[in-house]
């Protein structure tokens, strides 16, 4: 079946590094792509996604971009703050049917920001 | 304010005990979905609702069932839990392929 496979953290970085969170998948058709992220005590939010190959998604200065030769959807940020510490998650869309979708999740990289 | 509200955060139950959680929602989604997250893996859908149509994923074990008595609410029932149903559940909606989470309960079993 479809996976998820993310780099293994934790990643500990220094405020305004620049980040890469990898993440490749394993699917038999075109899915959906997604980044989400979980701070503490939340539930997951959907940071940004990718519908089809080479779009890129954007949000909150991160950015992922759909690249299906490498089947890859790196998540990169240019200058990471505090704040930005929180569990990223990668996930793909197995099935999408009458409005429900099926998400196939990576197993989550916790990455700490120091001041 | 919270859209996807899961009650309690922490369940403690012992093993073998029924045990229920709670979902509601403030969103009126059509859709809820129970992913159940082991410490350090990935969330796995356990199974969802389209409006009151329930869908079961083939991997779900039978001793999970669930309940969505109208829209705003949807409950998971753990009829016999055993150690290794110690996880983190998680509800969650969706609108246009995008999932909203609940912020979890956390469920020990003893």
């Amino acid at each position: 079946g479809d996976s998820v496979t993310q780099m293994e953290g934790p990643v500990t970085l220094s405020e305004e590094a620049f980040l890469t969170i990898n993440c490749t998948y394993t699917a038999t058709g075109y899915p959906s792509l997604f980044w989400y992220v979980q701070y503490p005590g939340e539930g997951l939010q959907l940071l940004l996604k990718a519908t089809k190959a080479d779009d890129k998604g954007s949000n909150k200065g991160f950015e992922a971009t759909y690249r299906k030769e490498t089947t890859s959807f790196h998540l990169e940020k240019g200058s990471v703050q505090v704040s930005d510490s929180a569990v990223y998650f990668c996930a793909l869309s197995d099935w999408y049917v009458q409005g429900a979708q099926k998400l196939v999740f990576g197993q989550g990289t916790r990455l700490t920001i120091n001041p | 304010d919270a859209m996807v509200i899961q009650n309690p955060r922490y369940q403690v139950t012992q093993f073998g005990k029924p045990v229920t959680l709670s979902c509601s929602q403030t969103l009126n989604h059509n859709v809820m979905y129970w992913y159940q997250q082991k410490s350090s893996q990935a969330p796995k859908l356990l199974f969802h609702y389209y409006d009151k149509d329930f869908n079961n994923e083939a991997d779900t074990p039978d001793n999970f069932q669930s309940r969505r008595p109208n829209t705003s609410f949807c409950f998971l029932d753990i009829r016999s839990p055993g150690l290794g149903d110690a996880a983190m559940y998680l509800c969650a909606t969706s609108r246009d392929e995008k999932l909203f989470f609940g912020s979890g309960t956390q469920l020990s079993v003893l």
